[in-house]
């Protein structure tokens, strides 16, 4: 059963319009929370980060948002560019009885930016 | 940002060869991990290490091997390779501390005939 869940495989959006990445999971020992981004014949690239006792994090044109209550955080990209083009991962993890603290990934959303 | 090398970054083989995925990092970092990623799938953990002479099975079972006799070195290995290992190989490390994100390599791109 996944635990951590993207569930729009794709996303459009026009260059310079806002991009909304969401991602929802069901573990509520998550206490850090991750986004990266991967471009094809690449590795992940990591983003920006949360740790579960802040609601939101800002970097440049990226902010990530947590609302615990609701176990679902999303990334925020103003303004969306061309080059934001790529499948973005959302990954938590937590220090739980047998995590390690290792990373649980979704299975990604690919964004397009449209000139 | 960690500097993670993996080698290489394409392979085709045919069945039944005994690979290793090389991977390598510069800053000193104790935990490594590798991982299999399928297209439009999630990342999925196979092993990962804590330190020297350290290995563990990750969620996802696998076939492969690992080693990790020196902090900067963590190959892995398939004894005798078959077309279901066919997949992208990804490999990450993450410095000390809670709360601090994995860095990955560019991956190996693995297909076996």
């Amino acid at each position: 059963d996944q635990q951590v869940k993207q569930n729009s495989p794709s996303l459009s959006v026009q260059e310079g319009r806002i991009s909304i990445l969401n991602c929802d999971y069901t573990n509520s020992m998550f206490d850090y929370f991750l986004w990266y981004k991967k471009y094809p014949a690449e590795g992940p690239t990591f983003l920006i980060s949360i740790s579960s006792i802040k609601d939101k994090n800002e970097d440049g044109r990226f902010t990530v948002f947590l609302n615990k209550s609701a176990k679902h955080l999303s990334l925020h990209i103003v303004p969306s560019q061309p080059g934001d083009s790529a499948v973005y991962f959302c990954a938590a993890s937590g220090n739980y009885g047998g995590s390690q603290g290792n990373l649980i990934f979704g299975k990604g959303t690919k964004l397009s930016v449209k000139p | 940002e960690a500097d993670i090398y993996q080698t290489p970054r394409y392979l085709v083989i045919g069945t039944g060869k005994k690979i290793t995925l090389e991977c390598s990092q510069t800053m000193g970092h104790d935990k490594m991990y590798w991982y299999q990623q399928d297209p439009g799938m999630e990342l999925h953990l196979i092993h990962y290490s804590y330190g020297v002479n350290s290995t563990e099975k990750g969620d996802l079972s696998s076939e492969s091997t690992v080693s990790r006799i020196r902090t900067e070195h963590f190959p892995l290995t398939l004894e005798s390779a078959r077309p279901s290992h066919t997949s992208q190989y990804l490999c990450a490390s993450r410095g000390p501390g809670s709360n601090q994100p994995q860095h990955f390599g560019d991956g190996t791109r693995l297909s076996i005939l």
